[in-house]
Order: C-alpha cells, then structure tokens, then sequence
C-alpha cells in the first residue's frame, strides 16, 4: 500500500543553527500535507500544512517545502531553539472523499544542543 | 475551551481484560478520529466516527477493537480481551464538520491514553 516515510529518525542541531526534516511520500493522488510536532508524552501538534497545488509555505519559523516531482516534503526550522526538541511527523491526507484520516510517517526525532 | 481531552491517560490492563478509552472532542467538533502509536513509530489511522455514525474503520482490526460516539457523551475505543500486543499510546483527534472534498479541517490532538498490557 501507500505509505509515508522520513529519510532520517533522528537529527541533531545546535540552538540558533537552522533545522531541516525530510519526508517522502508514495501516493502521488495526496493532496494535502500536514507537519506536526509531538513532544515526550503529549499529542501532535499542529505545526504548519500544505496544499499539492503550492510548493511553498511559511509560518513563523517554519517553511514547508513541496516537490511533487520526486514527491518529496521538508520541514525548515529557522534558528532552531530548544522548546523545538520533539519528534517531527509528517502527514498525507487520503485522497478519497468519505473521511478526512490522515496517514503518518515514522518521525524524525529532533534534538536540539544549547 | 477546553481542547480534546482524553481519559483516562494511562491505563493499565492484564491480558484477557477488557480497555476502554475515552475522548471528548472539543467543542464545536463533530468529527472524531482513532490513532494508534507503538513505540518510535507514527501514528496509525484506525477509525473516524461522526456522532452515532462510523465513518471508516479500514484501519481498526476486525476482532476484539470498537468504536462509537454516541450522540451524547464521548466517543469509546473499546478493546476486547487485549493482548500484550495492544500496548501502545492511543490518540483522539476531532475536527470541525467535514466540509466539501477540496477543504481541509485541522484535526488537533488530545494527549493520549498509554495502554499498557502486563
């Protein structure tokens, strides 16, 4: 089946330095991304999405970046500080119209050094 | 305003004994959503469920696992005669009513139920 997936489990940054996630997809029809963060023990959280018919978007601190050529989706962290310590998940949204489940990728556990 | 809240957080079961999980959507939502977590792995869809209704359980296993939401009180996540293998942590997410295919409702988190199975 169709399935998400990150290139690397962990990463470690230095506090200030700039962070970037990577995330494949396999599903070409998935039109809709979303990045979360999960923290030790709590649920994900929102970060920040993307449409399949942009290739950019920027929140505060962060950009998401979207190749639909090689189906590949990044998450930038610009001066990444402490608080951003947390697994980073990456997720497609089914393209079908009964539900809106969103299908997770394995995460990508971000350590930030101070 | 109270964000999703699930209960009880952790919950500890031996094998053979009955789980059941509790998620209370936030307000406004009527959209709910089952997420299964094992250790350093994503979350894996299992359910959505509207009020009284089930949506999809394409991920849900065929035995031993239930859902509802009724329409008053939470939705359930009930797990039959769990084995060790049902240990993980179990995330509800709710979103506002489902609009048209091309719109997309953000589903936010509620903090999970660590089920562990001895």
């Amino acid at each position: 089946g169709e399935s998400v997936g990150l290139h690397l489990p962990t990463l470690s940054v230095q506090e200030g330095d700039n962070s970037i996630i990577n995330c494949a997809y396999s599903n070409s029809a998935s039109d809709y991304f979303i990045w979360y963060k999960q923290e030790s023990g709590k649920g994900p959280q929102f970060i920040i999405d993307i449409r399949s018919n942009m290739d950019k978007r920027q929140g505060q601190r962060v950009t998401v970046l979207l190749n639909k050529t090689v189906k590949h989706l990044s998450l930038q962290i610009a001066a990444t500080q402490p608080g951003d310590s947390a697994v980073y998940f990456c997720a497609e949204k089914a393209p079908w119209d009964t539900g809106n489940q969103f299908y997770f990728g394995t995460g990508t556990s971000l350590t930030v050094i101070p | 305003n109270a964000g999703v809240m699930q209960n009880p957080r952790h919950l500890v079961r031996r094998r053979g004994q009955e789980a059941r999980l509790r998620c209370s959507p936030m307000k406004g939502h009527s959209h709910v959503y089952w997420y299964r977590q094992l250790p350093e792995e994503g979350l894996k869809f299992m359910v959505y469920l509207q009020k009284e209704n089930i949506i999809d359980e394409s991920g849900m296993p065929k035995e031993r696992f239930s859902a509802e939401f009724p329409k008053e009180g939470p939705s359930i996540l009930r797990i039959q005669q769990v084995v060790r293998g049902d240990s993980a942590a179990y995330f509800c997410a709710s979103s506002r009513r489902q609009g048209p295919r091309n719109t997309n409702n953000e589903q936010f988190f509620g903090p999970g139920t660590r089920l562990t199975v001895l």
